[in-house]
């Protein structure tokens, strides 16, 4: 059964830079592609960008400028670093898997999760 | 963006009734459509993504259908695990977003 579980500092300051590491357990890392999902407190859900095992990533446009993913395949894990945070990026933060059944893969739908990680940010 | 809105925002439904979810896409998403259910504290869990097609170990009361801008969400007799938030999103053009959330509750 795969997991995922997500680390990182729980308090960043404003202006600094969020760093989080998700480790995949109980499967390999390669040939699917991983997502960071956040959800502010109280609120909905908002998909970050993706990274494919082979490096390849996609990230939302409205973050697009402060964030970058990585993908360490020796050691089964993907990062996520979010530069010059504010309030407004406090959430809890979850590592994802794309759904594949059958061989097939389908991107964009998530069925494997982390259990979230609260990342504030304050001084 | 494609944005995907949600209603109503909260539902009230007894216990071994039906509860109808509707969520609408600004644009058409074909069926690139999944639903998620969340419980407070943990994860998003998906049930439907395909627009229909139940992920699996999801119970059969748990439906999906539409195509294009109208999707819904039933749940066809709603047992106590089932109060939570659910959540639409559309996976249609490599940028993915949600709705906002319904929130199931007991009547």
């Amino acid at each position: 059964q795969v997991q995922l579980q997500e680390s990182g500092p729980g308090l960043v300051k404003p202006s600094e830079t969020l760093s989080l590491t998700c480790t995949v357990s109980g499967g390999s890392i390669s040939s699917y592609y991983w997502s960071w999902i956040r959800q502010p407190p109280g609120k909905g859900l908002e998909w970050i960008g993706y990274i494919y095992y082979s490096g390849s990533t996609n990230y939302n446009p409205s973050l697009k400028s402060r964030v970058t993913i990585s993908v360490d395949t020796s050691k089964n894990q993907f990062s996520l670093k979010l530069s010059s945070v504010t309030a407004a990026d406090t959430a809890v933060y979850y590592c994802a898997r794309d759904h594949c059944t059958n061989g097939v893969c389908y991107t964009g739908v998530f069925d494997y999760w982390g259990q979230g990680t609260l990342v504030t940010v304050s001084s | 963006e494609i944005v995907m809105t949600q209603s109503p925002a909260t539902l009230s439904v007894s216990p071994g009734e039906r509860a109808t979810l509707s969520c609408r896409a600004s644009q058409s998403v074909s069926s690139n459509l999944a639903w998620y259910q969340q419980k407070p504290g943990q994860a998003p869990r998906l049930l439907i993504y395909g627009a229909s097609t139940r992920a699996t170990g999801i119970p059969a009361r748990f439906s999906g259908s539409g195509s294009g801008t109208e999707f819904t969400l039933t749940i066809s007799s709603l047992q106590s695990e089932d109060f939570a938030v659910y959540y639409c999103q559309q996976y249609n053009n490599w940028q993915y977003t949600f709705g906002q959330g319904t929130k199931l509750e007991i009547k």
